[in-house]
C-alpha cells in the first residue's frame, strides 16, 4: 500500500506566502490523484482541489479556487499545496490524500501538516 | 458547494448498534454509488472504513456496514465497543469531478 508523508507544521503571519508538501511512496505516484483536505480547529473535512500527476489535470473547489494553488513535481513524487498571501482564517490541518479515479475514495492519507497563521 | 448532512452527535452503549446518517441531494448521494465513510480517531488523520455505498476495504471490521436509500447514506456500527469513538465523516462524489465531505458525526460510547 501506498504512503504518502507530509512537510512539517508551519507559522506564518498573515501575508505570508507558504508551500506544503506531500511525498508519496510505495507506489505508482503518477496514476493516483492526489486531493488535498482541509480541517480547521474542532471542524470537519473539507475537499479543497484534486490533482493527476501524470497531466498536472488539476481541479479545485468553488470554496478554494484563486486561494490556493495545487501541483505536483513527478520527479520526486510530491505534490504541493500553497498560498501566495495568508490569512488568519488559513490556520488548519491540512490533509493530502490519494485515490485511484475521480470516482474513488481516498483510501491512503498522510499524517498532517498544521499551518498556523498568526500576527 | 454544500456539504453533506450528518447528524452533528450520537452516542451509544458498548455492545449496542447504532447508524449513522449521512443526507445529501439527487445530484451526488441520490445520484450513484460513490459514497464512503471515514473514521477519524482523536488526533489523528481520517481512515476509510466504507466505499461505494457498502464495501470495506481490508482490515476493517466487518461490526462496519453501509447502506443507502435514495439520497441518505447510512453507516451502522454493530457490537460498539469503546475503540469506536471517533467522527465519522460520509462523503461522496459530485459531478463534475467534486468531492463533497460531511460535517462529521462524533461518536460518544
Amino acid at each position: 500500500e501506498g504512503r504518502l508523508v507530509q512537510s512539517g507544521a508551519e507559522v506564518k503571519k498573515p501575508g505570508e506566502s507558504l508551500k506544503i508538501s506531500c511525498q508519496g511512496s510505495g507506489y505508482r505516484f503518477n496514476t493516483q490523484y492526489i486531493g488535498w483536505v482541509r480541517q480547521m480547529p474542532g471542524k470537519g473535512l473539507e475537499w479543497m482541489g484534486t490533482i493527476y500527476p501524470d497531466d498536472s489535470e488539476t481541479t479545485y473547489s468553488p470554496s478554494f479556487q484563486g486561494q490556493v494553488t495545487i501541483s505536483v513535481d513527478t520527479s520526486i513524487s510530491t505534490a504541493y499545496l500553497q498560498w501566495s498571501s495568508l490569512k488568519a482564517p488559513d490556520t488548519a490541518m491540512y490533509y493530502c490524500a490519494s485515490r485511484y479515479s475521480r470516482y474513488d475514495p481516498f483510501d491512503s492519507w498522510g499524517q498532517g501538516t498544521l499551518v498556523t497563521v498568526s500576527s | 458547494q454544500s456539504a453533506l448532512t450528518q447528524p452533528a452527535s450520537v452516542s451509544g452503549s458498548p455492545g449496542q448498534s447504532i447508524t449513522l446518517s449521512c443526507t445529501g441531494i439527487g445530484s451526488d448521494i441520490g445520484d450513484h454509488n460513490y459514497v464512503s465513510w471515514y473514521q477519524q480517531l482523536p488526533g489523528e488523520a481520517p481512515k476509510l472504513l466504507i466505499y461505494d455505498v457498502t464495501k470495506r476495504p481490508s482490515g476493517v471490521s466487518d461490526r462496519f456496514s453501509g447502506s443507502k436509500s435514495a439520497s441518505t447514506a447510512s453507516l451502522t456500527i454493530a457490537g460498539l465497543q469503546a475503540e469506536d469513538e471517533a467522527d465519522y465523516f460520509c462523503s461522496s462524489y459530485r459531478n463534475p469531478k467534486s468531492v463533497l465531505f460531511g460535517g462529521g458525526t462524533r461518536l460518544t460510547v
